[in-house]
């Protein structure tokens, strides 16, 4: 089962604009993850944060988790054409360290 | 350094055929696992192996097993293929049996198309 839920589904923005995606899921969690997948194929790791944790930044990349109300967001800023792709967010709970992934937010960047 | 690799690209059966995937992790990677995406969903965790042992199984039925070789790469079989089983199925490897700061790496997936 899913344990994340993306909003938007689907995104579409124009280059340079920033790109916010969220990410909520159900249970405790160790860490939340985000992921890219370009034309459904490998995934691309961007940036974890962990439970502990409330903001992260990587690159152009800014995440932010709030444990008490079980979500997170991902904030792409001065988006290009190439972050057209799908994102994920992917959580690991207790002591299993399996990713359980939500249904992805499709991004498309116009140039 | 070469990232995760999976065998074949794409593959085409039949219902009730049988079908074995391959994966090889990045070099000194001990942990790969195995997830499904099907079309327009998110992957799902089928199962992952340490040092050669099945550290977790998700919620797939009998007809999926897994075992992995004393190089670390793996194998994933599906038996009695169900239209069902027609998916993405993606190969990610770690260190250890967690992700670490940087994830797990996933290779590009195996096509999977049963008719």
């Amino acid at each position: 089962s899913q344990q994340g839920e993306e909003d938007p589904q689907a995104l579409s923005i124009q280059e340079g604009e920033n790109a916010t995606m969220n990410c909520s899921y159900k249970t405790s969690i160790n860490n939340l993850q985000w992921y890219r997948q370009n034309s459904g194929r490998g995934l691309v790791h961007l940036i974890l944060i962990r439970s502990n944790e409330r903001e992260k930044h990587s690159g152009r990349l800014r995440v932010t988790l709030d444990t008490s109300k079980k979500s997170s967001s991902l904030l792409i800023t001065a988006s290009r054409a190439a972050d057209t792709a799908s994102y994920f967010c992917a959580t690991s709970q207790g002591g299993s360290e399996k990713l359980v992934f939500g249904k992805g937010t499709k991004l498309t960047v116009n140039p | 350094d070469a990232g995760v690799t999976q065998s074949p690209t794409h593959l085409i059966k039949t219902r009730g055929q049988h079908v074995t995937l391959r994966c090889s992790p990045i070099s000194g990677h001990k942990s790969v696992s195995w997830y499904q995406q099907v079309l327009g969903q998110g992957p799902q965790f089928i199962f992952q192996y340490y040092e050669k042992e099945e550290r977790g199984r998700g919620n797939f039925p009998d007809r999926f097993s897994a075992r992995q070789f004393p190089n670390y790469s793996s194998e994933l079989n599906v038996n009695a293929l169900l239209l069902g089983d027609s998916a993405l199925y993606l190969c990610a490897s770690s260190w250890g049996l967690a992700g670490g700061p940087r994830g797990k790496f996933f290779g590009p997936g195996t096509r999977l198309t049963v008719l």
